[in-house]
């Protein structure tokens, strides 16, 4: 069945450091991609989404491009701030199948001043 | 706009008793679904009611788990009797699109079986 990886936290970085969430997916659609971000104490907020090869997503200064070649959704930030700190799930949804998003298992990251 | 809602926010009972969830979907959103995340584990698809019909219930764990949603409004999610590794935070979502919209989720109840 369709399956979302990603790397295992928890992530320590300094504030202004490049982030780097690796995610790699395996469906048998053509899946949506998604990076959902839980902040301490709230719910689940969509960061942003891709819903083809090739698209990127962008939110907040976070990118995530959609390659279905290394059937891969990374997410990026160039220059991480202690707001960021926070869950970061990625997720899918397929396109055959819309009726349920399908989960990472979610990579914890704290940003130190 | 009123976002999904969720209550209770947390819940603590004892293994044996019953707990029900419940979730306010934001208004006009015809898709309402369950989802949970037990011990740290991946968020699991729970089920999909679309209006007040179950539309997959595929991952719901047992039948000791009930998800209502009357009228097409509100949903419940029953848990009698809860045991142990029920213990988790149990999300719910809703969405406007079936095809491949946007999903909203709630905050959470984060329930605790002791």
């Amino acid at each position: 069945g369709d399956s979302v990886t990603q790397m295992e936290g928890p992530v320590t970085l300094s504030e202004e450091a490049f982030l780097t969430i690796n995610c790699t997916y395996t469906a048998t659609g053509y899946p949506s991609l998604f990076w959902y971000v839980q902040y301490p104490g709230e719910g689940l907020q969509l960061l942003l989404k891709a819903t083809k090869a090739d698209d990127k997503g962008s939110n907040k200064g976070f990118e995530a491009t959609y390659r279905k070649e290394t059937t891969s959704f990374h997410l990026e930030k160039g220059s991480v701030q202690v707001s960021d700190s926070a869950v970061y799930f990625c997720a899918l949804s397929d396109r055959t199948s819309y009726d349920k998003v399908i989960f990472g298992p979610g990579t914890s990251l704290s940003v130190i001043p | 706009e009123a976002g999904v809602t969720q209550f209770p926010s947390h819940s603590v009972i004892e293994k044996g008793q019953t707990v029900t969830l419940r979730c306010d979907p934001i208004s006009g959103h015809d898709n309402l679904y369950w989802y949970r995340r037990v011990m740290g584990k991946e968020i699991k698809f729970l089920l999909h009611f679309v209006k007040e019909s179950k539309q997959d219930e595929s991952g719901m764990p047992n039948n000791r788990f009930l998800a209502e949603r009357t009228g097409g409004t509100y949903s419940t999610l029953k848990v009698q009797p809860a045991e142990l590794e029920d213990s988790g935070v149990y999300f719910c979502a809703s969405s406007q699109d079936r095809r491949g919209g946007e999903q909203y989720f709630g905050p959470g109840t984060r329930l605790t079986v002791t």
